[in-house]
């Protein structure tokens, strides 16, 4: 079945750690997205990327840094940079990007606290 | 004021009562989507709509693209329906890099 992995499903960090959060899409979608969700806020947009090789910051994306050298496979890093790091972190994907109306998929997410 | 807006927030109610749960945007949009939040925290895309009216099972979600106002219902609530429920809206300009502003979410309990 097509899908999104996100992986860990739980992490804890230290203060200073940078850790990378794994999503892989097998669904041959072009665009994938990175949000933020935290309690009592709507999802806020770190990264976007509608092709390989390309992607675009969103709201909040200082302290994270993302790659897409493939077309299934979009990382983030949370950096020590980042001063509020604890949060719940979901991983989506669409057919293709833009201001379209596109179908969402998302991942299971992954949860990130910070020691 | 936020861009999109839900009601109510939170949303208590018996097993086999129809629910409501509203959406009020304020922006231009290509279209809107209902998603689902189970308490394990991933996201299940409901409805994508841009007119009218779509119903999948017990689930109807209606837009009045003048109105600016979207309704997503529940008939014969069930508790495995206790989620949160959040709307977003895919933008034809501004919003973020991905072109969606998402609501707070609707945070839905349907007791036995």
């Amino acid at each position: 079945d097509g899908g999104i992995t996100q992986s860990p499903k739980y992490l804890f960090r230290k203060e200073g750690q940078n850790v990378t959060l794994s999503c892989e899409q097998n669904l041959n979608h072009d665009a994938m997205y990175w949000y933020r969700q935290d309690p009592g806020q709507g999802l806020r947009l770190i990264y976007y990327s509608q092709i390989v090789n390309d992607f675009q910051k969103g709201d909040i994306a200082e302290g994270y840094s993302v790659s897409r050298e493939k077309k299934e496979s979009f990382p983030l890093t949370v950096t020590s940079a980042q001063k509020n790091p604890t949060a719940f972190y979901l991983c989506a994907s669409s057919i293709r990007g833009g201001t379209g109306a596109n179908v969402l998929t998302f991942g299971a997410g992954s949860r990130l606290t910070v020691l | 004021k936020n861009e999109v807006e839900q009601s109510p927030q939170n949303l208590t109610a018996q097993e086999g009562e129809f629910i409501t749960i509203n959406c009020s945007y304020s922006v231009g949009i290509s279209a809107l989507h209902w998603l689902q939040q189970h308490p394990g925290g991933g996201i299940v895309s409901l409805f994508m709509l841009s007119s009218g009216k779509k119903k999948h099972g017990r689930l109807i979600a209606t837009i009045n693209i003048q109105e600016k106002h979207s309704s997503l219902h529940i008939t014969a609530s069930h508790p495995r329906d206790s989620a949160v429920y959040i709307c977003a809206v895919s933008r034809y300009s501004g919003g973020g890099a991905d072109g969606l502003t998402f609501g707070k979410g609707t945070h839905l309990i349907i007791q036995p």
